[in-house]
């Protein structure tokens, strides 16, 4: 169980082209939702936090209209990268957590398989 | 938000267990240790979390003294695929993950 899906596993686009991703809880209902990215060699850093039926809430230093991202159901959440550029070139990571087990690991976050996504 | 300090690497031999220790001297009452493992261009994955004392699955077995100011994850005889870099992360499980810089273990035969 708690398993988390990601669409596309990679993607190339050109420069100034948007992309969409998806993340998607197949086994339980996550009320909340958070992306994250990773540059090579480094950790992975958290861009947002996504709940289902309301606005996402952005770290510092993340762009809102650059990074658009929808919550619309309990078992999905989309991110945009709009207007993509090289430097947006990353692994794009989605995490969910499960609030629909017994016991305190209900509230754990399971992750994706990540998004390699390449801007020429 | 309590700050994690893992060793940024470690080496092991194959068949030998390994402990990685992470400190965390501003953890909060309310804070749960969790621990993930992730391998190269792949989604971090789940490997254990407790509160305090020990706890253990299949896999490994997570120690944490009284204090809760650090924990140790304890992985029993790793094999080459247990290669891998390993995070401790810290939190009230209601909140986001920060990430540290994590454990890099590289597994020799």
């Amino acid at each position: 169980g708690a398993v988390v899906s990601q669409h596309p596993s990679w993607v190339i686009c050109k420069s100034g082209t948007s992309v969409k991703i998806e993340c998607r809880s197949l086994d339980f209902q996550a009320t909340t939702m958070f992306w994250y990215r990773q540059f090579p060699k480094q950790s992975l850093m958290l861009m947002a936090t996504s709940n289902e039926g309301s606005k996402a809430t952005y770290e510092q230093g993340v762009e809102k209209d650059k990074f658009l991202i929808n919550h619309a159901s309990l078992t999905l959440s989309t991110l945009t990268v709009t207007s993509a550029h090289p430097e947006d070139s990353s692994f794009y990571i989605c995490s969910a957590r499960d609030r629909g087990r017994a016991g305190w690991l209900q509230e754990t976050q399971y992750f994706g398989p990540g998004t390699r996504l390449l801007v020429l | 938000l309590a700050k994690t300090t893992q060793p940024i690497s470690m080496d092991s031999y194959e068949g030998q267990e390994v402990n990685i220790t992470c400190s965390h001297n501003n953890i909060a009452t309310n804070d749960y240790i969790t621990w993930y493992q992730q391998f190269p261009s792949q989604g971090p994955r789940f490997i254990i979390q407790g509160y305090k004392t020990k706890v253990t699955n299949e896999v490994a077995s997570l120690f944490i003294p009284a204090d809760r100011k650090s924990s140790t994850l304890s992985l029993p005889r790793v094999s080459l695929s247990d290669t891998a870099v390993y995070y401790c992360l810290v939190g009230d499980l209601g909140n986001q993950f920060y990430f540290g810089t994590g454990t890099s273990l590289t597994v020799i035969p």
